[in-house]
């Protein structure tokens, strides 16, 4: 299957530092790519669904601009946690699909942040 | 509101047993349906798909599962589990309606015990 990756795999910051995180497609080129939030013993939960080379849709009670995202290209997406606050610490993992809206969305292996 | 249940928390069973993992939904008209597999801090498999056709489907590592439209299912199954199948396991559908939000169920631990 199709492969996704994430950088770094884990991170841990001081508290009012940026974190940014990486997603990157390595065999396909993703239309769409998703950010995640994974809370421990929690399901998955949607933060925002980014185009390639637009602006990226942000759930309701996600705040825009305390996670930038970016979509520059067909193979890369960014997200960066602005000013992290330990409420920010939590496992976010995106997912990238290709095409048609009901392809399956493929899974990077998740980054793990901390804020002390 | 669309939502999916995994009623289960976990479901335990011996190796070699078949395995049923549940999942109900509620969205309006035909929606997509999906199962991942999530191993410890590792981000979610793919395992199979249901869009149209054929209400079983059979996925990866011997997996299959069943759409069932008017019990609005489609629990997870597998005829002779293996102890390496021990994982969480989530069930997502999406509306067909809808742009791309995937939903995703609350996740049920497989413990397959030898």
């Amino acid at each position: 299957g199709a492969v996704v990756s994430q950088h770094p795999s884990r991170v841990i910051c001081k508290s009012g530092t940026s974190v940014k995180i990486e997603c990157r497609s390595l065999d396909f080129q993703a239309t769409t790519m998703f950010w995640y939030r994974q809370f421990p013993k929690q399901s998955l939960m949607l933060m925002a669904t980014s185009n390639e080379g637009s602006k990226a849709t942000y759930e309701q009670g996600v705040e825009k601009d305390k996670f930038l995202i970016n979509h520059a290209s067909l193979t890369l997406s960014t997200l960066t946690v602005t000013s992290a606050h330990p409420e920010d610490s939590s496992f976010y993992i995106c997912s990238a699909r290709e095409g048609q809206k009901y392809n399956e969305q493929f899974f990077g292996p998740g980054t793990r942040l901390t804020v002390l | 509101a669309q939502s999916v249940a995994q009623p289960e928390d976990q479901v335990n069973v011996a190796e070699g047993n078949p395995l049923t993992v549940k999942c109900t939904y509620s969205v309006s008209g035909n929606p997509y349906l999906f199962w991942y597999v999530q191993y410890p801090n590792r981000g979610l498999q793919f395992l199979l798909k249901y869009i149209t056709g054929d209400n079983l489907v059979k996925g990866s590592y011997g997996f299959e599962a069943e759409f069932n439209k008017s019990q609005t299912s489609f629990h997870l199954k597998k005829p002779s589990a293996l102890v390496s199948d021990s994982a969480l396991y989530f069930c997502a559908v999406r509306d067909r309606r809808d742009t791309d939000k995937l939903i995703f169920g609350t996740g049920t631990r497989l413990q397959v015990f030898p």
